[in-house]
């Protein structure tokens, strides 16, 4: 069964922080893994990575995904405020019609 | 408006009722979604399109079901809803599957009591 997990669950830090947030996955021979942000609304796209070790970058967050390891990493720099939200990483299947959720990563940046 | 859109954004039913979740989108995507999304699961797929008059399950399909006559209209039906189906559900939609990101409708936010 495909399975995606996320760490940690939620983390608290303060405003000009560095965050990590891990994704790792079982799911044999993927076709991408894609970050979502979501503010108590609806999950709105970040970043969709199909390569391994090529960063993708906007603004002060970054990703990167390393197929042979099966995880990604999402980090935030910087952090302000309003990067609070739950950040959900996601993979799709072989065929490329399922989307498979982590449970979501809380960030809460306290000013 | 160009996008994808739920209706209603809110809805309190009573249990054994049945209740239809409205999901459009204008951009004539291919592939469409609905997911549900409670405390400590993340979002988990129910159903998903592939194109018109064709549908499949996903993860928590039970109690649930879905239609797509049309390419823009994906209806979510709670055949007799219970109070385990207290969630919220997202629909989404997406261009190429595999290949492109898939983009969220608002949500509904549905209670059976």
């Amino acid at each position: 069964e495909d399975k995606v997990v996320q760490s940690p669950l939620s983390l608290v830090v303060h405003e000009g922080d560095t965050v990590t947030l891990n994704c790792s996955y079982e799911v044999t021979n993927f076709r991408s893994l894609l970050w979502y942000k979501q503010e108590k609304k609806a999950p709105t796209f970040l970043f969709m990575l199909t390569s391994s070790g090529i960063e993708k970058k906007s603004g002060r967050l970054s990703s990167i995904l390393d197929k042979k390891e099966l995880f990604s990493i999402l980090n935030i720099t910087a952090t302000q405020t309003g990067d609070s939200a739950v950040y959900l990483c996601a993979v799709l299947n072989p065929y490329g019609n399922k989307l498979v959720f982590g449970a979501g990563t809380i960030l809460r940046v306290k000013s | 408006d160009a996008g994808i859109t739920q209706s209603p954004r809110y809805k309190i039913t009573e249990t054994g009722r049945q209740v239809t979740l409205m999901c459009h989108q204008t951009w004539s995507h291919s592939y469409m979604f609905w997911y549900r999304q409670d405390l400590g699961h993340g979002l988990r797929l129910i159903y998903y399109s592939a194109a018109a008059d064709i549908t499949d399950k996903g993860e928590v399909p039970d109690g649930y079901v879905v239609s797509r006559s049309k390419t823009e209209n994906f209806p979510l039906t709670l055949e007799s809803a219970t109070r385990s189906q207290t969630s919220v559900y997202f629909c989404a939609s997406s261009e190429l599957g595999g290949y492109t990101e898939a983009f969220f409708g608002q949500g509904t936010r549905l209670t059976v009591v």
